[in-house]
């Protein structure tokens, strides 16, 4: 069973520009959380999507955004960048809520 | 919000020596886990353990859930045991339900020497 698939793994970006990032939940799994690692801060959650809905969302500025798909696949997309969006992202996907949750691999993002 | 508190932040040990991880919450939790982070930044799951105690070759894990605590057991440490493990809790809330996230702990560095 092929786990939760992050892309890109890395990207650099410029100040001002927006990103979308890529998950692919573990087949079956409905629920998807993001969260973002720096070393100042540590794990956040950013938001949380269930059969397509957001459910629950993290203290980030509305320049964070996501959305889910039919096939449970979410995207994230963070506009208007800055350097201190400079993280690692990290994608979480569970069965149902109030299950396990298996991350993905990353993407780093860079903001220059 | 819910608390998080690991310890220790640092843990240097030699190669087959053992070791205890703990963390300790500030609220009643939905789920617990434990993960160990890869050099390329990868969560990895080692347990998913709300309350009682698991174990999975020479790791294992307690959680006692009503003291607010988990402890998790290293044994025979390796080299490749080397990493950041961090703890996670979703917490339950009065109202009956969960907030669905998971709240991390800074997470303890191991270091294993050979």
């Amino acid at each position: 069973k092929a786990g939760v698939t992050q892309t890109p793994r890395y990207l650099i970006k410029t100040r001002g520009q927006q990103v979308t990032l890529s998950c692919s939940p573990i087949s079956g799994h409905r629920s998807v959380s993001w969260y973002q690692q720096t070393p100042g801060q540590g794990l956040q959650f950013l938001f949380e999507y269930f059969s397509e809905t957001q459910r629950n969302k993290g203290n980030f500025p509305g320049r964070f955004s996501g959305r889910q798909f039919s096939n449970s696949r979410s995207e994230m997309n963070v506009s208007t960048l800055e350097l201190g969006d400079s993280a690692l992202y990290l994608c979480a996907s569970s069965f149902k809520r109030l299950t396990e949750a298996f991350f993905g691999q990353g993407t780093r993002l860079t903001v220059v | 919000g819910i608390q998080v508190e690991q310890s220790p932040p640092d843990l240097i040990l030699q190669e087959g020596a053992n070791s205890t991880l703990r963390c300790n919450f500030s609220d009643s939790v939905n789920n617990l886990q434990w993960f160990h982070q890869n050099p390329w930044g990868q969560l990895i799951n080692l347990f998913y353990i709300p309350s009682g105690t698991k174990q999975n070759g020479r790791l294992s894990a307690t959680t006692v859930a009503t003291e607010r605590y988990s402890l998790l057991y290293i044994s025979s440490s390796q080299t490749t045991d080397s990493g950041v493990y961090f703890c996670a809790v979703e917490p339950y809330l009065n109202s009956g339900g969960s907030n669905y996230k998971l709240t991390f702990g800074k997470g303890t560095l191991l270091t294993v020497n050979p």
